[in-house]
């Protein structure tokens, strides 16, 4: 079965440095998403993105984040100066088309010290 | 803006019990509604996607119901297995033209006693 897979599975970098998150959704979908999770809080929304373009932000995806499709598979989520606060889970989604299920990745942990 | 809670936060039950699941969310209107579970320390895998015109899915021993009007959802999980211990979360997708993303309960975190 098609799967959304991402890497690395755990990043630990320094406060300040740029860190890139990869993930590679499932081929024939449309709609990309990124979305993290604080440990023992809520998962949450950061950016949709739809026809090579950002469709969607949330309030945390601020200037220090950006998103990209470089080619035809890789969806990437960069952080330019990583924060202590930016630690967390950040999943990668991915959907076909409007009415069915989001298909999550199993996540990259990243560890800003 | 669309608040989803999740009661409870914690269950614990022994193996073969049937259970239920609750969801609350306060803006009804909704495109959609997903039920997840979330193994420790990995992703969402999905169960069960409800549209804003049904009423309920069914996928094996899982069965989740929809009431728009009263902003809740169930999901009910039959002769439950010690492999059914995971976090269950919903999501709630509202129906705009412009809001593609999901809204997150916290969860409820599920132990099956064998």
């Amino acid at each position: 079965e098609p799967e959304v897979t991402q890497t690395p599975s755990h990043q630990v970098t320094q406060m300040g440095q740029e860190v890139i998150l990869r993930c590679v959704p499932i081929s024939n979908h449309l709609y990309f998403y990124w979305y993290r999770q604080i440990l023992g809080q809520k998962v949450e929304f950061l950016v949709s993105f739809y026809n090579n373009e950002i469709s969607e932000k949330s309030e945390i995806f601020d200037d220090q984040f950006s998103v990209e499709r470089p080619d035809g598979s890789n969806f990437t989520l960069k952080i330019r100066s990583t924060k202590l606060e930016d630690s967390a889970m950040y999943f990668c989604a991915s959907r076909q088309g409007a009415e069915v299920p989001l298909f999550f990745g199993p996540g990259t942990r990243l560890t800003v010290t | 803006k669309q608040e989803v809670t999740q009661i409870p936060a914690a269950l614990s039950v022994p193996e073969g019990e049937n259970l239920v699941l609750n969801c609350s969310f306060t803006d009804s209107a909704i495109y959609n509604l997903q039920w997840f579970r979330q193994d420790p320390g990995k992703g969402l895998t999905s169960l069960l996607l409800i549209q804003s015109s049904q009423r309920e899915q069914t996928s094996g021993r899982l069965n989740a119901s929809l009431d728009k009007s009263s902003g809740r959802s169930t999901l009910y999980i039959a002769a439950s297995q010690p492999g059914d211990s995971a976090t269950y979360l919903c999501a709630v997708r509202l129906f705009s033209g412009s809001a593609r993303q999901l809204t997150f309960g916290s969860g409820t975190q599920l132990t099956v006693l064998p």
